[in-house]
């Protein structure tokens, strides 16, 4: 079974400045994706970034990128430079061969950008 | 990526009555699942909709409930059946193509009355 744990319900960060937002997960497969959605308030699931868990080096898009610890099954989230739009909340998923590929979500983070 | 159109947006319906969602990818897809968001919660996943059979339901949710269709590798459909207020949620389906690859479509916001 995965299982995918977020502790911050919500944060809060200065635009312009970074944030991170937690994740830890647990698994027995060897082999599974970590990945990273933003949800703005009209509901859709916006893809922000993946790790595999075989990945070498810790992934990046643009102003995200994936803080990945392997030891410590974490992948935090890091926003650079925040932005008023990335109010939003951010939701960790796994999934593995084992899952067929389904999607385990945690519960969530809300982040709120303040001017 | 994947180009994914859900419909409808969003509906308001009476209860004891059926909404069916339709789910579009503009490329054949290996894996299409259908999640459900109730208000304030994570997504949690109905079911696996498999091409040409009768799709995969999670505990908690059965086919009578949440008929599902999948004609083809680009197409699927989700019927919510005799409505109630609980059924109230963002209904959203995903697609899947190899290991990295995994989004979603718009999403359906329905709320019952």
């Amino acid at each position: 079974a995965q299982k995918i744990t977020q502790t911050q319900p919500g944060m809060f960060v200065q635009e312009k400045e970074a944030v991170t937002l937690d994740c830890t997960y647990d698994t027995s497969d060897p082999s599974y994706g970590l990945f990273w959605y933003k949800q703005p308030s009209s509901g859709e699931m916006i893809f922000l970034i993946y790790q595999g868990s075989y990945d070498q080096q810790n992934a990046t898009e643009g102003r995200y990128s994936l803080n990945f610890q392997k030891a410590r099954k974490s992948a935090n989230l890091v926003i650079s430079a925040s932005q008023l739009g990335d109010s939003a909340m951010y939701f960790c998923a796994m999934n593995s061969g084992g899952s067929n590929y389904k999607l385990t979500f945690g519960k969530g983070t809300l982040l709120t950008v303040n001017p | 990526s994947a180009v994914i159109s859900q419909k409808p947006s969003r509906d308001i319906c009476q209860r004891g009555t059926s909404l069916t969602i339709q789910c579009q990818v503009d490329s054949q897809v290996t894996m299409m699942f259908w999640y459900r968001q109730q208000p304030g919660q994570s997504l949690t996943l109905i079911a696996t909709a498999n091409q040409g059979s009768e799709a995969t339901y999670e505990s908690g949710f059965v086919i009578d409930k949440f008929p599902i269709s999948r004609p083809n590798l680009t197409f699927s459909t989700l019927t919510v059946s005799n409505m109630s207020p609980e059924d109230s949620s963002i209904y959203l389906c995903s697609v899947v193509r190899g290991w990295q690859e995994a989004f979603f479509g718009q999403g359906t916001r329905l709320t019952v009355v």
